[in-house]
């Protein structure tokens, strides 16, 4: 099956301009999850939707960050207008609630954010 | 909140030394642990995880981790490493829906 795909994987911006980047989760996750890895830090959680419903979005950093999932299919998570600390591997996974309750995560190969 | 802890950021060793990778929690409740790994130029993937039952357990490419609840532990373990274990990894605790990662220990295996 195709896994979680991210685009773009690189995308180099100045502050102030706008960056939109793009997860397609694996068909049939309804729970779709971002997280961001700023340099050298840990991954930490931006928010969650379930199909197309944010169930949990407590870890979006400020009101710059607005994340999408229309038809809760593909999700994107825009950044208006980018700041210099915004720079960072952004991550999106996706899991199914299997019999045991328990998610497991398959994660994108991250979209890369610089911003200069 | 939960935090995780992981001991090393970055370790070097030959081929064939056996790896350790210490993984500490601070959540008390029930949790699921996971190990994940990212090799250079690729997605992050699950080398491992535990829910419940056997606190020792085996993941790919001759890994295995072992959970020790007393110690809020889940450190990660490989007897004999190969150039291509060099890759960062990553522990990860569960609750709930929402995974807690530690800051990731970077791995470097000399050949």
């Amino acid at each position: 099956e195709a896994g979680v795909t991210q685009f773009p994987s690189h995308s180099v911006i100045e502050k102030g301009q706008t960056v939109t980047l793009r997860c397609d989760p694996i068909s049939g996750h309804d729970n779709l999850y971002w997280y961001r890895r700023v340099m050298g830090k840990e991954i930490k959680f931006l928010l969650h939707f379930v199909k197309e419903s944010k169930q949990d979005e407590s870890g979006m950093p400020n009101n710059r960050f607005l994340a999408e999932r229309t038809g809760g299919t593909y999700s994107t998570l825009k950044v208006q207008p980018a700041e210099l600390e915004d720079s960072g591997v952004y991550f999106c996974a996706s899991s199914f609630r299997d019999g045991s309750g328990a998610n497991v995560l398959t994660f994108g190969a991250g979209s890369r954010l610089t911003v200069l | 909140a939960q935090s995780v802890s992981q001991h090393n950021h970055h370790v070097i060793l030959s081929e064939a030394a056996s790896l350790e990778l210490g993984c500490n929690y601070s959540y008390g409740g029930t949790v699921n642990l996971f190990w994940y790994v990212q090799y250079p130029g690729q997605h992050l993937q699950l080398l491992l995880k535990y829910f419940s039952g056997d606190p020792l357990v085996k993941g790919i490419k001759g890994f295995e981790a072992e959970f020790i609840k007393s110690k809020f532990s889940f450190n990660l373990r490989k007897p004999s490493v190969q150039w291509s274990d060099t890759a960062e990894y990553f522990c990860a605790v569960r609750n709930d829906y929402k995974l807690s990662f530690g800051a990731g220990t970077t791995v470097t295996v000399r050949a």
